[in-house]
């Protein structure tokens, strides 16, 4: 079976540039998070979506913007990129058990370069 | 968020035994105490998770302290593929809460 994945894998973008970063979670997998990963750093949360909406923000601006689809996959959009944006971009599925043992999987990132 | 205490990096033999600590004094009733590590330009990936007692999987073992305030996440014979990035994090008992990751323990192997 497939992992999570992600695409692009590298990117370039020009400083107040848009990017949007996709992601297919495992197949049966209905919720979706995002991660910021800043180089020398543990990966930060953005979102979670479950069910095409949003059940979870972390402390990011209102640049960063996410969304899910019917058949689960998911989108991540950065407005207006500034160079701090620079990062590894980390999709994860999991599904949303009742449970803290649900195991959540992550995609190899999308790494964004902001110059 | 509870909070995790891990050593910056350490280092082992490969095909020795390695244990990596993890304090979390704060650490509520609740919590569970999950393990990933992040192999180099790779996502982070499950090691194992435990909440009273001590865990054993294929890949390592889980001993919890029994106040549950340090963990000791132990790979039993090193290789070289287990250099890596190992986070201890503390999760709530809903299955939905999201990871919070500290800069967790960077593991060097020496062949």
């Amino acid at each position: 079976d497939a992992g999570v994945t992600q695409s692009p894998t590298h990117l370039i973008k020009t400083r107040g540039q848009q990017v949007t970063l996709r992601c297919s979670p495992i197949s049966g997998h209905k919720s979706v998070s995002w991660y910021q990963q800043v180089l020398g750093q543990g990966p930060q949360f953005i979102f979670q979506y479950y069910e095409k909406e949003e059940r979870g923000r972390g402390n990011f601006p209102d640049r960063f913007s996410a969304r899910q689809f019917p058949n689960y996959s998911s989108e991540l959009n950065v407005n207006a990129l500034l160079l701090g944006d620079s990062a590894l971009y980390l999709c994860a599925s999991s599904w949303p058990g009742r449970f803290s043992g649900n195991t959540i999987y992550f995609g190899e990132g999308s790494w964004l370069t902001v110059v | 968020d509870a909070k995790t205490t891990q050593p910056n990096s350490m280092e082992s033999n490969e095909e020795e035994p390695v244990h990596l600590p993890c304090n979390h004094s704060t650490i509520s009733g609740t919590d569970y105490i999950h393990w990933y590590r992040q192999l180099p330009s790779q996502g982070p990936e499950y090691v194992i998770h435990g909440l009273t007692s001590n865990v054993n999987n294929r890949m390592a073992s889980l001993a919890i302290a029994e106040d549950r305030k340090s963990s000791t996440l132990i790979l039993h014979r090193a290789t070289l593929r287990d250099a890596a990035v190992y986070y201890c994090i503390l999760r709530g008992v809903s299955g939905n809460t999201p990871l919070v990751f500290g800069k967790g323990t960077r593991l060097s192997v020496i062949a």
